[in-house]
């Protein structure tokens, strides 16, 4: 079983649709969560950070970290899109620790 | 942030043949990686750059085949050696900037096929 497990998709959605990608994951000790994004022969844009549980907010998109069910999840609200790229989650235990990158999602957001 | 530049953004080589990639960050950062993505899939750490000192590999990686080296804070340069078709790959410098964040940044990538 892998570390982090992360649906490959693709997700298909309309455009104005509300995304939702998720993550799961087996250590317990993460604690630091990030979302990168990622276009086709790009490389990895870090998007989101979290730290422990909670939510965070920045314009259309929200990070959900659920330590107790070891789950994350990123929402896009309205996409576009522009939003479609591969989303992967990553995560490590503390800040000197190596990141654990989930396999990516590809999502395809159509006009 | 961190601005990271990478060369050659893509090559194709010939088996046998070795390829030098290059790795410029805009500013001072506390760490260096080098990353592969192979054709649909996640990230794999290769290794850590270390300035000054030998790079520190993942297991499945070796320095005969990923040299590496990290003269100073800003510039990292990572050889793939011997190259074979099982090579083809995007190729990705990360780096860590400082603080209690430690956010990780990456480069373009360096797209090689190698035939």
């Amino acid at each position: 079983q892998k570390e982090v497990e992360q649906d490959p998709g693709p997700l298909s959605v309309p455009e104005g649709a509300i995304v939702s990608l998720n993550c799961t994951y087996s250590n317990s000790a993460f604690q630091y969560f990030m979302w990168y994004r990622q276009y086709s022969r790009k490389g990895p844009e870090l998007l989101m950070y979290t730290y422990s549980s909670g939510n965070k907010e920045d314009g259309r998109f929200t990070a959900q970290v659920d330590k107790s069910s070891k789950y994350i999840s990123l929402f896009i609200r309205d996409s576009q899109p522009s939003d479609s790229a591969t989303y992967l989650c990553a995560m490590r235990q503390n800040a000197g620790n190596m990141l654990t990158f989930g396999g990516g999602t590809r999502l395809m957001v159509k006009p | 942030s961190a601005v990271i530049s990478q060369k050659p953004s893509r090559d194709i080589c010939q088996r046998g043949t070795s390829l030098t990639i290059q790795c410029q960050v805009d500013s001072q950062v506390t760490m260096m990686f080098w990353y592969r993505q192979q054709p649909g899939q996640s990230l794999t750490l290769i290794a850590t750059a270390n300035q000054g000192s030998e790079a520190t590999y993942e297991s499945g990686f070796v320095i005969d085949k990923f040299p590496i080296s990290r003269p100073n804070l800003t510039f990292s340069t990572l050889t793939v050696s011997n190259m074979s078709p099982e090579d083809s790959s995007i190729y990705l410098c990360s780096a860590r900037t400082s603080g209690l964040t430690g956010e990780l940044f990456f480069g373009e990538g360096s797209r090689l096929t190698v035939l």
